[in-house]
C-alpha cells in the first residue's frame, strides 16, 4: 500500500479561479478527512467522508468549498474563486473507523 | 466545542537532554488522545495515543499519560536526538474527527 496520495503537491493560483486538489485513500479506508492548516497553526477539520456520504462539514467552510467522494474512494475538493485568505496546506487523511488516521504529504495552495 | 492547547514553541534541546511538551484538553465527554509528528516535508505521522485514562502511550522512546484530573497529555522523551528535531502535534477525538493543538516546533542540536 503506498498510503495517502495527494496531487498536487503544490498550486499556485491567481485570485478569482478555481482550483481543484485530489486525494487517494489508502485501498478499504472508509473514512475520508480533509484538513486545512496553516502556517504556525495546527491542522483545522474542514469535512470528512464516511464511504460516499459527507457526514460532516466544518462551520467555518465558506460555501466557495465543496468536497466529493464519489463511488467512496478518491475525493476531490474544490475552492471557487481562491482568495488570498485560502493560501494554506489542505490536508487528506483516511481511516478505517476509529483507528488510526494516516495523512497525505498535503497540497500546498498559494493564491496570488 | 473540545480543543487542545500545547505550550507554545520552539523549543531547542541539545542531544540527550530531556524533553517535555505540555499538553492539555478540554473536552465534554472522555476523548482518546494522540501526539502526532511532523517532519519537514513530509506528512503528519501517528507518534502514540491513549484511549482512556492513565494509559501511557508510547513509541520510538517518547511517552505520554492521559491524566483525566488534570486534564493533560504531556509528552516526555529521556534522551532527544537530532533527528527528532520536528514539529509535535496534540490531538484528541470528537465525533469521529480529530482536534489539533497549534504544535510545537522541536530544534534538537547536536
Amino acid at each position: 500500500d503506498t498510503g495517502v496520495s495527494q496531487n498536487p503537491r503544490h498550486k499556485i493560483t491567481k485570485r478569482g479561479q478555481n482550483v481543484t486538489f485530489r486525494c487517494d485513500p489508502i485501498s478499504e479506508h472508509n473514512r475520508l478527512y480533509w484538513y486545512r492548516q496553516t502556517l504556525g497553526q495546527g491542522p483545522e477539520f474542514l469535512t470528512y467522508f464516511q464511504n460516499e456520504a459527507q457526514l460532516e462539514k466544518s462551520r467555518l467552510l465558506s460555501d466557495r468549498f465543496s468536497a466529493e467522494r464519489p463511488k467512496g474512494s478518491f475525493s476531490t475538493l474544490e475552492i471557487q474563486r481562491t482568495e488570498q485568505g485560502d493560501s494554506a496546506m489542505y490536508l487528506c487523511a483516511s481511516r478505517v473507523l476509529e483507528a488510526e488516521a494516516f495523512f497525505g504529504q498535503g497540497t500546498r495552495l498559494t493564491v496570488v | 466545542g473540545d480543543s487542545v492547547t500545547q505550550m507554545e514553541g520552539p523549543v531547542t534541546l541539545s542531544e540527550e537532554a530531556f524533553l517535555t511538551i505540555n499538553c492539555t484538553y478540554t473536552a465534554t465527554g472522555y476523548p482518546s488522545l494522540f501526539w502526532y509528528v511532523q517532519y519537514p516535508g513530509e506528512g503528519l505521522q501517528l507518534l502514540l495515543k491513549a484511549t482512556k485514562a492513565d494509559d501511557k502511550g508510547s513509541n520510538k522512546g517518547f511517552e505520554a499519560t492521559y491524566r483525566k484530573e488534570t486534564t493533560s497529555f504531556h509528552l516526555e522523551k529521556g534522551s532527544v536526538q537530532v533527528s527528532d528535531s520536528a514539529v509535535y502535534f496534540c490531538a484528541l477525538t470528537e465525533a469521529n474527527k480529530l482536534i489539533f493543538g497549534t504544535g510545537t516546533l522541536l530544534a534538537v542540536q547536536p
